[in-house]
């Protein structure tokens, strides 16, 4: 199975929103609400921001929101600030116990 | 918190089996799922596969014929180990928690493993 695509790339102001899209297929995004997303700064691990479509971890600021519509899922950055500027990653189930990456996008705050 | 920490070789030569530990703490491995993920340099995020806490595993199908993930609750952690080794497996490898089997919930901080003779 091919990754989840993803946009290579995102900017933003600070104070603006900025959208992520994730797209997949019937048989991942589309097919089950079990999309997540994480943020990775240069050098660090991976941290979960939003899972099941649209749930925010404790301590994940509520800028941060999910959606999802058809084979598209969308990660939505509200009231953008520096500490923002990181690389996010979108996750799918693929059913069978299967799971998929987006190749990942580079959000650049200007 | 649920805190995981990777440990192992950082240089492998090619056709040798990378093994990788990653030992739990701050809860216990007797519940959910755990999983390797890798990160090849300056690329995306990679799946290798999980381990319920029970013993049942599920791989990547691309990298199936490769991988053994192993748990021993008695010790709170989890292993990998990865077959017949190439420079495409040279990654930063990570491993994860999920509750249901769906997210990554906490990571290690990864360990870089160079695959070179």
């Amino acid at each position: 199975q091919s990754a989840l695509t993803q946009p290579p790339s995102a900017s933003g102001s600070p104070g603006q929103s900025v959208t992520i899209s994730c797209t997949g297929t019937s048989s991942d995004v589309g097919g089950y609400n079990y999309v997540s997303w994480y943020q990775q700064h240069p050098g660090k691990a991976p941290k979960l921001m939003i899972y099941e479509v649209n749930k925010r971890p404790s301590g994940v600021p509520d800028r941060f929101s999910g959606s999802k519509s058809g084979n598209t899922a969308s990660l939505t950055v509200s009231g953008l600030q520096a500490e923002d500027e990181a690389d996010y990653y979108c996750s799918s189930y693929a059913g069978s116990n299967n799971l998929l990456f987006g190749g990942g996008t580079k959000l650049t705050v200007l | 918190q649920v805190q995981l920490q990777e440990s192992g070789p950082g240089l492998v030569k090619p056709s040798q089996t990378l093994s990788l530990t990653c030992t739990v703490s701050g809860g216990s491995i007797s519940s959910g799922y755990w999983s390797w993920i890798r990160q090849h340099p300056g690329k995306g995020l990679e799946w290798i596969g999980y381990i319920y806490y029970s013993g049942s595993t599920y791989y990547s199908p691309s990298l199936k014929s490769r991988v053994t993930i192993s748990v021993d609750t008695s010790k709170n952690q989890f292993s990998l180990k990865l077959s017949s080794l190439t420079a495409a497996d040279t990654a930063v490898y990570y491993c994860a928690s999920s509750r249901h089997g769906y997210n990554f919930d906490y990571w290690g901080q990864g360990t870089l493993v160079n695959v070179s003779s």
